[in-house]
């Protein structure tokens, strides 16, 4: 089965240029995270998903970022305009539902905002 | 409210010598607990999982780990280390209710010797 596919795995950009990342998330999981993981913070939770519906946003550092989930199969992180210090790997993961489920985390994005 | 510690942030051992990674919880509710791995440049992947059922839950790669409530614990462990072992590992903590609230710890460092 496929895991989480996220894309793209690198992206080099310059300050202030919008940056969109993308998630699939595993067939049938109603939930879905976006994650953020740097060296001074560790992982931290951008927001959740829940049947393709925003349940938590409170770790979205600030309104430059948005996250959009249209469909069961598709979500996008969106930063608009990015600064150097979003600099970070960031991380999608899903699971089967809500409660207690594990989380299956894609391989990530590596982002360099220069 | 819920919080997850892991008590070292790295641990070194040599291969073929035994494996102990510290983990405390809080819960307000009867918890889930999980570990995950991550190699470099990957991302994480479950190890084990526990949901109440037997407190001593078996992993991948040969981890395992135990549950004691007495001691709000959830250390992991392996009898024999291998040099495929040296990753992060992160403690995860799930709450009840209708929004999966998960806490991650900070992570350890796993060194390997050979």
């Amino acid at each position: 089965d496929a895991g989480v596919i996220q894309s793209p795995r690198h992206e080099v950009t310059e300050m202030g240029q919008e940056v969109t990342l993308r998630c699939k998330p595993i067939s049938g999981h109603n939930s879905l995270f976006w994650y953020r993981q740097t060296m001074m913070r560790g992982l931290e939770l951008l927001i959740y998903f829940n049947n393709n519906v925003p349940i938590d946003d409170s770790g979205m550092p600030e309104d430059r970022f948005s996250a959009k989930m249209p469909n069961a199969s598709f979500s996008t992180l969106k930063i608009q305009p990015s600064e150097p210090r979003d600099s970070a790997v960031y991380f999608c993961a899903s699971s089967l539902t809500a409660n207690n489920q594990p989380q299956h985390f894609g391989d990530g994005t590596r982002l360099s905002i220069l | 409210a819920q919080s997850v510690t892991q008590l070292d942030s790295h641990v070194s051992v040599s291969e073929g010598t035994p494996v102990l990674l510290r983990c405390n919880y809080s819960s307000s509710y009867s918890p889930s607990l999980f570990w995950y791995v991550q190699h470099p440049n990957k991302g994480l992947q479950l190890l084990l999982k526990y949901t109440s059922a037997a407190t001593l839950v078996k992993g991948i790669n040969g981890f395992e780990a135990e549950f004691k409530k007495s001691e709000t614990s959830f250390h992991l462990t392996k009898p024999s280390a291998h040099m495929s072992d040296a990753a992060e590992y992160f403690c995860v903590v799930s709450g009840a209710g209708g929004y999966q609230k998960v806490t991650f710890g900070t992570g350890t460092k796993l060194q390997v010797i050979p």
